[in-house]
C-alpha cells in the first residue's frame, strides 16, 4: 500500500524557475526522505528529515516537514535540465518496523 | 562491493515460467527491501528483511512470490508461474539501520512476461 501521495504528478518548468514538489502520508514516522530517480532505475538518495526537524538544506534542495499536516515539500532552487527526474517522498512509519514506503512521484521536466 | 547488486539485469520470460531475482547488498547492511515499480508507476512495497527478524511479506500481491535471505547477505525473489501482469522492474535497496539513514538502491531487474 502506498504511504505516501505526491503533488503534483508531473511538473514542466524553465530551466532556472523553482521547483515545489509536494509529499503527504497518513500514518507518525519517525523520518521522510526524498529519492530521485532517473530512467526509471535505481533510486538516489537526496535528504532525509527526521520528524522533529521542520526544515533542512543540502546544496539547491530545500526540504520542510509538518508533522501536524502529515506532509513534505522539497524545492529544488535555480532548476538546470540534469534536474530532469521523478522524485519521490518515503517514510519509515513508527509503528511497522521502520520499513521504507514511498509515494506515488513527481515527475519533473526542467526546459532548457 | 560497493554498491547493491542485482542481477540479472534484463529478464524475458515466457508466461507460467518461474524466475528468480538476486540482490547482494552492501556489506554490513542489517536491512534490505523488495520493491516492484510498473512502468510510469511509484514504488510498491513488496518484502522487507531486518537483522534476524522474521520478515515483513505483507506487500507480497500473491503466493507466486517469495523471498529468502541468508543471514545478511544474498536475497533472492522468486516469482512462480509467473504472468503478464509480471512484468515490472524489482528494485532492491539496503540500509545499515533502518529508520536512521538512507537506502541504497540497485539498478533493478527488467522482467518482462511474454
Amino acid at each position: 500500500s502506498q504511504q505516501g501521495e505526491e503533488d503534483p504528478q508531473a511538473l514542466s518548468i524553465q530551466e532556472g524557475e523553482n521547483a515545489t514538489m509536494n509529499c503527504s502520508y497518513k500514518t507518525s514516522i519517525n523520518n521522510l526522505q526524498w529519492y530521485r530517480q532517473n530512467s526509471g532505475r535505481g533510486l538516489v538518495h537526496l535528504i532525509l528529515i527526521r520528524s522533529n526537524e521542520r526544515e533542512k538544506h543540502s546544496g539547491r534542495l530545500r526540504v520542510t516537514l509538518d508533522t501536524s499536516k502529515k506532509s513534505s515539500s522539497l524545492l529544488i532552487t535555480a532548476s538546470r535540465a540534469a534536474d530532469t527526474a521523478s522524485y519521490f517522498c518515503a517514510t519509515d512509519a513508527m509503528d511497522s518496523s521502520y520499513k521504507l514506503i514511498f509515494g506515488s512521484g513527481t515527475r519533473l521536466l526542467v526546459r532548457p | 562491493g560497493a554498491g547493491v547488486s542485482q542481477s540479472p539485469s534484463n529478464k524475458v520470460t515466457e508466461k507460467g515460467k518461474d524466475v528468480e531475482l538476486r540482490c547482494d547488498p552492501i556489506s554490513g547492511h542489517t536491512a534490505l527491501y523488495w520493491y516492484r515499480q510498473r512502468l510510469g508507476q511509484g514504488l510498491e512495497f513488496l518484502i522487507y528483511f531486518q537483522g534476524n527478524s522474521a520478515p515483513d511479506k505483507s506487500g507480497l500481491p500473491s503466493d507466486r512470490f517469495s523471498a529468502e535471505r541468508t543471514g545478511e547477505s544474498v536475497s533472492t525473489l522468486t516469482i512462480q508461474r509467473t504472468q503478464q501482469e509480471d512484468s515490472a522492474v524489482y528494485l532492491c535497496a539496503s540500509s545499515i539501520t533502518p529508520g536512521q539513514g538512507e537506502a541504497f538502491f540497485g539498478q533493478g531487474t527488467r522482467l518482462t512476461v511474454v
